[in-house]
C-alpha cells in the first residue's frame, strides 16, 4: 500500500523550459512534505520543503506547491538545466502515524532529464 | 558532501552470510536513520535511533538490527543474508529526534548478496 505515488517514473524536458514533477499521499495526517534529489553514486540531497500550514514555498528555480484537498503537491522547476537531470523524489510525513512518531515515506522517484 | 560518512562503499558477500554497515552522522546531529532502496523502489525506512536509543521502526526485518553507539556512529547488522537482500542501504541523520523534519542522507553502501 503505497502511501506516497510518483506516477511518472520519467520525464522529458528541453532545456529553459518548465519541469512539473507531481506526488500524491493518501495518508491526511502527513503534514510536512519534502522534496529530494538524487544523482547517480550519492546520496539523495534535500531541495526544498513545505509544511501543511502553507501551500507554496520558492526557492530559487524551485516551488512546491501543495494542494490538501487534492492530497496533490508538485514541484516546479522554472527554467530547467542540464544539470537539474537527477532522480526526484517526494517525502512525506508527520508526528503521528500510524500511532508512532512520523518518519518519511518517500515515493518511488521520479527520473528528470533535462535536454540542451 | 552532506557530512554523513558511510562505510563500506560496497560489499558483495554470499547467501547466508552477515554483514556489518557503518555510519557516522553529520557532526552534532542526534538522530540517524537507515533506510534500504532496492530494485524500482523508493526509499524504504528501516530504522531511527535518537541519541543512542531506538526511536521508531519501519519495515526492517528480524534477520537484521541496528544500535548507535555513545559517539552517536551507527552500525545495521544484516544477518542470514537472502538473494533479495541487495540493495543500497543508506543512513541519515538530523539534528533533532523529529522523524519527518530534513535528513542528511549519505552516499549508500551497495550491498551485493551471490
Amino acid at each position: 500500500d503505497q502511501q506516497v505515488k510518483q506516477n511518472s517514473p520519467s520525464l522529458s524536458v528541453q532545456e529553459g523550459r518548465i519541469s512539473i514533477l507531481n506526488c500524491d499521499y493518501t495518508n491526511s495526517m502527513f503534514d510536512y512534505f519534502l522534496w529530494y534529489k538524487k544523482y547517480p553514486a550519492e546520496g539523495p540531497t534535500f531541495l526544498i520543503s513545505i509544511s501543511s500550514i502553507k501551500d507554496k514555498n520558492e526557492d530559487g528555480r524551485f516551488t512546491v506547491f501543495l494542494n490538501k484537498s487534492a492530497k496533490h503537491l508538485s514541484l516546479h522547476i522554472v527554467p530547467s538545466q542540464p544539470g537539474d537531470s537527477a532522480v526526484y523524489f517526494c517525502a512525506s510525513g508527520g508526528v503521528y502515524y500510524g500511532g508512532s512518531q512520523g518518519n518519511l515515506i518517500f515515493g518511488k522517484g521520479t527520473k528528470l532529464s533535462v535536454k540542451p | 558532501d552532506s557530512g554523513v560518512t558511510q562505510t563500506p562503499k560496497h560489499l558483495i558477500t554470499a547467501t547466508g552470510q552477515r554483514v556489518t554497515l557503518r555510519c557516522s552522522p553529520r557532526s552534532g546531529d542526534l538522530s540517524v536513520y537507515w533506510y534500504q532502496q532496492s530494485l524500482d523502489q523508493g526509499l524504504q525506512f528501516l530504522i531511527q535511533y535518537y541519541n543512542g536509543e531506538e526511536r521508531a521502526k519501519g519495515n526492517i526485518l528480524e534477520r537484521f538490527s541496528a544500535q548507535q553507539f555513545p559517539d552517536l556512529h551507527s552500525e545495521l547488522n544484516l544477518s542470514s543474508l537472502e538473494l533479495g537482500d541487495s540493495a543500497l542501504y543508506f543512513c541519515a541523520s538530523s539534528v533533532g529526534g523529529m522523524g519527518y523534519n530534513e535528513q542528511f542522507f549519505g552516499p549508500g553502501t551497495r550491498l551485493t548478496v551471490l
